[in-house]
């Protein structure tokens, strides 16, 4: 069944660690987001990408980092978590056109 | 810049009520409008896409509709369950050529039992 895919679902980590969060997707789509969500909060674009090797910052700046190697895979990285990154990371992906946005189950990353 | 209300913020409602959540918009130009689904602390899950061209999507108890000349779009929910209880997010995809979403602040609905 095509769908997207993030893993860790939750994930509690020390100050200063790095991390990568993943997202996969099994539809073929060429447009892949990062999407940022405080508790209660709206969600901010962070990065996007319009196909492999493209990456986009957003309109939320950040500190992280991300890679388009395959068509299939986007994952974010931290080179050393904060405090102030404790948040809801979703990931999402588009194909061309108009045919809308398919949203992963997010990850919910603490740092302490 | 575009911006995207929702109206209104939190609404509570008894079961089995038809209810109206309003999205409203600043410009015009729109690519697409989607209709997204919230549990708290979950990822989103679409519910009704409303492509330029088109007026309105239905999906079971959800209708929603499109009016680019007023700058609104509606989601109708018939007969509410508290199933139905959840954050409803409206986000225009405005530019033609990146498909990039605005988000509106979302309407954060509790149907009682």
């Amino acid at each position: 069944e095509a769908d997207i895919y993030q893993t860790p679902r939750y994930l509690v980590i020390g100050t200063g660690k790095k991390i990568t969060l993943e997202c996969s997707q099994t539809m073929g789509h060429d447009k892949m987001y990062w999407y940022q969500q405080d508790p209660g909060m709206e969600l901010h674009l962070i990065h996007y990408s319009y196909g492999v090797n493209s990456t986009e910052k957003g309109d939320l700046s950040s500190e992280s980092t991300v890679s388009r190697i395959r068509t299939e895979h986007f994952p974010l990285t931290l080179e050393s978590a904060r405090p102030s990154h404790t948040s809801q990371y979703l990931c999402a992906s588009s194909p061309q056109g108009t045919y809308g946005y398919t949203f992963g189950s997010g990850t919910r990353l603490t740092v302490v | 810049k575009q911006e995207v209300t929702q109206i209104p913020a939190a609404l509570s409602v008894p079961e089995g009520e038809n209810l109206v959540l309003n999205c409203s918009f600043t410009d015009s130009a729109i690519y697409n409008l989607q209709w997204f689904r919230q549990d708290p602390g979950k990822g989103l899950t679409s519910l009704l896409l409303i492509q330029s061209s088109q007026r309105e999507q239905t999906s079971g108890r959800l209708n929603a509709s499109l009016d680019k000349s007023s700058g609104r779009s509606t989601l109708y929910i018939a007969a509410s369950q508290p199933g139905d209880s959840a954050t409803y997010l409206c986000a225009w995809d405005l530019n033609n050529a990146g498909n990039m979403l605005t988000f509106g602040g979302g309407t954060r609905l509790m149907v009682k039992p």
